[in-house]
């Protein structure tokens, strides 16, 4: 089975500060994804990756940036962490064979920044 | 752009009765795929069931089953005899076959089975 791990299930930061959210898979997929997920608007995309040293921008990457210097690890940064940003984080990652596989999620990062 | 629309933000039932989630989704591109994601309390998003745009047949899981209407743009997801443990948020969500794999999910449906 897959498994997608994210570091923390629960964070509290300050305003300010910068934050990294590490998610790790062991599967070897080329595909990794960083969605930020708030009631009443779903998960929306922020980066995601197809390869070492890949990535593209999401839907709302305004505040973000990512690594991907492994194949299995993709890191979320909050380069100077806002109230906005607290949310539930969700990693997932998707073999590159084709997009009528499913997403494999981590079980998520609540960040709340105070 | 792709958008996906769940208009129903929280549903309840009795255990054992069957509920219908509604998803509807725009799109000019004829193929793709759709999807219902399942989060429990535990967290975890969990696939519940696919549906691939060339197929007519609607797919089935054991107690799920969506109906895929192309032309109305629409896949709902019926649950049947529903369970105490059915009891969760439900995404809809749609990718393209082509191009960058990007899922685009709606805003969720919370659904609680009541014992």
């Amino acid at each position: 089975d897959v498994k997608v791990t994210q570091s923390s299930r629960y964070l509290v930061k300050r305003t300010g500060e910068k934050v990294f959210l590490e998610c790790v898979q062991d599967m070897d997929h080329e595909n990794m994804f960083w969605y930020r997920q708030d009631p009443g608007l779903g998960l929306r995309l922020i980066y995601f990756s197809y390869d070492v040293k890949m990535k593209e921008k999401g839907d709302i990457p305004e505040g973000y940036s990512v690594s991907r210097e492994k194949k299995e690890r993709f890191s979320l940064i909050l380069e100077s962490a806002s109230t906005n940003q607290t949310s539930m984080y969700l990693c997932a990652s998707l073999p590159s064979t084709g997009s009528n596989q499913p997403q494999h999620f981590g079980d998520g990062t609540r960040l709340s920044i105070l | 752009a792709q958008t996906v629309t769940q208009s129903q933000p929280e549903m309840s039932v009795q255990e054992a009765e069957t509920v219908t989630l509604s998803c509807t989704y725009d799109t000019s591109e004829n193929n793709y795929y759709l999807f219902w994601y399942k989060q429990p309390p535990s967290r975890q998003m969990i696939l519940v069931i696919r549906q691939e745009a060339y197929k007519q047949q609607n797919a089935t899981e054991n107690r799920f089953s969506v109906n895929f209407q192309k032309a109305a743009k629409s896949f709902s997801l019926k649950i049947s005899d529903s369970q105490l443990g059915d009891t969760a948020m439900y995404f809809c969500a749609f990718v393209l076959i082509q191009g960058a794999q990007k899922l685009v999910f709606g805003q969720g449906t919370r659904l609680t089975i009541n014992p």
